[in-house]
C-alpha cells in the first residue's frame, strides 16, 4: 500500500545500545522528517531531509544520526541510547513544491529505554 | 526561532455541546502557515484544518472552525456539535511560507491539548 510506513512500531531496548528506526515511503516525497513525542512537549523536530544525501539538524538532534541514501528511505539511529530517549517517534514527509506543505506522518515508533 | 503555545493541557466537553481550544504563536514573518493536527489514541496524526496567514477569512472544514487573529497571533480551533470520535490530543503547529531551502516543510508544534468528550 502506497504511503508512509514506519518500523518497529514498538521496541524495548537497554541503555547504551544502538538501535535504528526505519521509515519508508512511497510517494516519492522530497522532504522528510523525524519528531520525537514527549507529553508536555509536543512533537520536537530531531533531523529533517531536503532530498537524498541532504540532511540537517533539527531541535532536538543530539544523540540521533540519520541518514537518506535514497529518496523514499530516512532511517533515525540512536548510537547508545539513553533513557532520556524514551519517546514516541514519528516520521513524516512532504512534496517539495507544495503550496499547503502538509506533512503526512507515519504511525509511530514506540521506543522504550530501559 | 518561532514558538508555538497551548495553554490548555486538557480541556472536556459533553457530546453536541462546542469547545474551543487555544493556540497562540510567536514569529516575525508575515506569510506562514498555521494548522491543526488530531491525535486519537491509535496515534495516528490526522489534519484537521489549515490556514493560510495571508487569507483574513477564517478557515471551515465541516464542524471544525477557526478564530485566526493575525496581530494577536493567535489561532484557535472550535469544535462544534462535538462527538465521541473527536476525542484526541490536539495539536498547533506553524510552518514558514514557501521560503525555498532545504528547511522547507518544517512544522513548529504546540505542546498539545487533551480533549476528553462525555456522553
Amino acid at each position: 500500500d502506497a504511503g508512509i510506513t514506519q518500523s518497529p512500531r514498538y521496541k524495548i531496548t537497554e541503555t547504551g545500545r544502538q538501535v535504528t528506526l526505519m521509515c519508508h515511503q512511497t510517494w516519492s516525497h522530497s522532504y522528510m522528517f523525524w519528531y520525537r513525542q514527549d507529553l508536555g512537549h509536543g512533537l520536537r523536530l530531531i533531523y529533517y531531509s531536503a532530498a537524498a544525501d541532504i540532511t540537517d539538524k533539527g531541535e532536538v538532534p543530539d544523540g540521533y544520526v540519520v541518514s537518506r541514501s535514497k529518496t523514499e528511505n530516512f532511517p533515525l539511529t540512536l548510537e547508545s541510547a539513553t533513557r532520556s530517549q524514551t519517546s514516541v517517534y514519528f516520521c513524516a514527509s512532504s512534496e517539495g513544491g507544495s503550496v499547503t506543505g502538509e506533512l503526512f506522518f507515519g504511525e509511530g515508533s514506540r521506543l522504550t529505554v530501559l | 526561532a518561532q514558538t508555538v503555545t497551548q495553554s490548555q493541557p486538557e480541556m472536556s466537553v459533553q457530546e453536541a455541546e462546542t469547545v474551543t481550544l487555544s493556540c497562540t504563536y510567536d514569529t516575525s514573518e508575515s506569510d506562514y502557515y498555521l494548522f491543526w493536527y488530531k491525535q486519537p489514541p491509535s496515534r495516528q496524526m490526522i489534519l484537521v484544518i489549515r490556514q493560510e496567514a495571508y487569507k483574513q477569512q477564517n478557515a471551515t472544514e465541516n464542524r471544525f472552525s477557526v478564530n485566526f487573529q493575525k496581530a494577536a497571533k493567535s489561532f484557535s480551533l472550535k469544535i462544534s456539535d462535538s462527538q465521541l470520535g473527536d476525542a484526541a490530543m490536539y495539536f498547533c503547529a506553524y510552518r514558514r511560507s514557501n521560503a525555498g531551502g532545504t528547511s522547507y516543510g518544517k512544522l513548529t508544534f504546540g505542546q498539545g491539548t487533551i480533549l476528553t468528550v462525555h456522553p
